[in-house]
């Protein structure tokens, strides 16, 4: 199976732009979510997707957003870009079958944007 | 709420020598714990979890982590470490009822020849 993919794999942008990420999950996982990544605060979650309705949300302002199509795949977009969001961005798709905690989270390499 | 916190960002070890990672957990409840590691440029790969039915888990590459309640603890150890051990390691514990990963800062393991 193929794992979890990410694109684009690296992003510069500037300051107030916005920019979308997208994220395919492996075949048949219905949950997705998102982290960031930085050196300073390290790995924070953003957002989780079940069956295309968000189920769970960080502390991340609104200018954050994301989205899952019916095939399970997830975009987020990123809105006003400040310099802060310069991240790591890590994608994880997990089956969530049961909802629970044993599903195992599998992550995508990210995307690497940076913010001038 | 649940919390991890992993003792020394960086960890040095002679090749050939024991690798021991550090994890206590915050949790009122019983925990979902998790280690993952980090190769630099790539994603997170998850090297075991503990999900309550053996205290003593084995993952991948020769690590294995013991939960202990006592001491709130999910150390991550290997016997022997290998140049390709040399990594980020980071472990996590999941939010009650959600699939939301909380992660520890995260320790620099660094191999020695």
């Amino acid at each position: 199976k193929a794992g979890v993919t990410q694109t684009p794999r690296y992003l510069i942008k500037t300051r107030g732009q916005q920019v979308t990420l997208s994220c395919s999950p492996i075949s048949g996982h219905r949950s997705v979510s998102w982290y960031q990544q930085t050196p300073g605060q390290g790995l924070q979650f953003l957002f989780e997707y079940f069956s295309e309705t968000q189920r769970n949300k960080g502390n991340f302002p609104g200018r954050f957003s994301g989205r899952q199509f019916s095939n399970s795949r997830s975009e987020m977009n990123v809105s006003t870009l400040e310099l802060g969001d310069s991240a790591l961005y890590l994608c994880a798709s997990s089956l969530a079958a049961s909802g629970g905690p044993t599903d195992t989270q599998y992550f995508g390499p990210g995307t690497r944007l940076t913010v001038l | 709420a649940q919390s991890v916190t992993q003792l020394g960002s960086h960890v040095s070890v002679s090749e050939g020598a024991l690798v021991l990672l550090r994890c206590n957990y915050s949790s009122s409840v019983p925990p979902y714990l998790f280690w993952y590691v980090q190769y630099p440029n790539q994603g997170l790969q998850l090297l075991l979890k503990y999900t309550s039915a053996a205290t003593l888990v084995k993952g991948i590459n020769g690590f294995e982590a013991e939960f202990k309640k006592s001491e709130t603890s999910f150390h991550l150890t290997k016997p022997s470490a290998h140049m390709s051990d040399a990594a980020e390691y980071f472990c996590a514990v999941i939010q009650g009822g959600s699939e939301k990963l909380v992660f520890g800062k995260g320790t620099k393991l660094t191999v020695n020849p």
